[in-house]
């Protein structure tokens, strides 16, 4: 297996609801990553995981909540949304940065 | 600080033309390079790495370090190579990888 996994695809989320994302793994990789992006824009480091211990977190605000149960699992839990925070969210998994990343497909998700 | 900048957010060409995206970076360490390609309505994919110095789908990309350059470079484009491409900076003994804003490559029949 050397996929990365997001579900669901797609979310569509009001501001008072709470929605997890999920992403995994199966390559054995070490490090884990959360990555926002915006149309048309690169994609922004949100998370880093490192043996399953969180190693970087980039000022996200804390409506933003990962959790890494295991080596193969990454979630972000989503908690009162802004419409703002519409975005594509990527998770990615590596043996390390000079190896590169595997990125999962995505979540679409959409703040109403 | 690290940082990234490809000059060219769209970059149009024939097929069968060459083609060169820039890329240039700054950081005072030991970088750790890519070339990410997204086309259309599918992941973020790696397509090279300069520490691997190989030729993915007949694209190469060479450092120089003098420039502080990653410029990607294929010689004869194809309609297929159509695609959004990134170029990241990572650290050697860090996590995190940056990216640059993109350029959008159009390879016109």
């Amino acid at each position: 297996d050397t996929e990365v996994t997001q579900t669901p695809k797609h979310l569509v989320m009001g501001m008072t609801n709470k929605k997890s994302l999920k992403c995994e793994q199966h390559m054995g990789h070490r490090a884990m990553y959360w990555y926002k992006q915006k149309a048309k824009k690169p994609p922004e480091l949100m998370f880093v995981y490192s043996y399953e211990k969180l190693s970087i977190n980039e000022s996200v605000p804390s409506r933003f909540s990962p959790e890494c149960p295991n080596s193969s699992l990454l979630n972000l839990h989503l908690h009162a949304l802004q419409p703002e925070d519409s975005a594509l969210y990527l998770c990615a998994s590596s043996w390390g940065v000079n190896y590169g990343y595997t990125f999962g497909s995505g979540t679409r998700l959409t703040v109403v | 600080a690290q940082r990234v900048t490809q000059p060219e957010k769209l970059l149009s060409v024939f097929k069968g033309a060459p083609v060169e995206l820039k890329c240039n970076y700054s950081y005072s360490g030991s970088p750790e390079l890519f070339w990410y390609v997204q086309y259309s309505r599918q992941r973020l994919q790696l397509l090279l790495r300069h520490i691997s110095r190989e030729s993915i789908k007949g694209f190469t990309a060479d450092l120089n370090k003098g420039e502080t350059s990653f410029h990607l470079k294929k010689p004869f484009a194809q309609e297929e190579d159509s695609a959004m491409y990134y170029c990241a900076l990572g650290r050697a003994s860090g996590s995190r990888l940056t990216f640059g804003e993109g350029t959008q490559l159009t390879v016109n029949p």
